[in-house]
């Protein structure tokens, strides 16, 4: 498909299991990002790639989270121990590299941590 | 402090209505700013791109002031099908970083 493609869309792990979730970006698209956002708020940035350097990982919240991008294509983020915390939906976005751009979004996969 | 702030409403207002959310954000070397909507349960879209002179797209009117770190949207003569989370969002750098408000919620009613 032509859009940003995410799997799996709904995900529901016990907590303690790790978990891995996949993005496929546009391609052509340099720019990869990950967001996370919870119930009623916005998203909120978790890591940047730009290629398959990640620019970016302030927004990871522990070091339980981890992304990658072996290729500079597709991007895993993996949560490892999850916790009821980590419930949310998990967005991933790709856009060209230059400021102004759109972004296009994947639809999410929504994690919910029994 | 968060990067870029808005007011999450909600905003409730009859259809014809004119709403206007504001957004300010924290990087002076924020270099590119958009208005995305969010429809419930689903991924954000971009609406507009905001320019420095201020444009104009349809019913939707943005805004930019650099030199109090403000970013309005402005929706006139508002339809029901503009219900809808607003997100401000502002790209920190040349990068395309991009760092999204929390949206504002409206909800226009017959």
């Amino acid at each position: 498909g032509a859009g940003v493609s995410q799997s799996p869309r709904y995900k529901v792990a016990k907590r303690g299991q790790d978990v891995a979730l996949r993005c496929d970006p546009i391609s052509g698209h340099v720019s990869l990002f990950w967001y996370q956002q919870a119930l009623g708020q916005g998203p909120e940035f978790l890591t940047y790639f730009q290629n398959e350097a990640q620019l970016d990982k302030s927004g990871l919240p522990s070091d339980r989270f981890f992304a990658e991008r072996p290729e500079g294509s597709v991007s895993t983020l993996k949560i490892q121990r999850t916790q009821q915390e980590d419930s949310a939906v998990y967005l991933c976005a790709s856009s060209l590299a230059t400021a102004y751009t759109e972004a296009f979004f994947g639809q999410g996969t929504r994690l919910t941590v029994v | 402090r968060k990067e870029v702030e808005q007011d999450p409403g909600p905003f409730n207002v009859p259809e014809g209505a004119t709403v206007a959310f504001n957004c300010t954000y924290s990087n002076s070397a924020s270099q590119s700013f958009f208005w995305y909507r969010q429809d419930c349960r689903k991924e954000p879209k971009l609406l507009m791109s905001v320019y420095s002179s201020g444009n104009e797209d349809g019913r939707f009117t943005a805004q930019l002031n650099r030199a109090s770190q403000y970013i309005s949207l402005l929706i006139r003569d508002s339809k029901l099908s503009d219900s809808a989370t607003y997100l401000c969002v502002v790209n920190r750098d040349n990068n395309n970083d991009m760092r999204f408000g929390a949206g504002t919620r409206l909800t226009v009613k017959p």
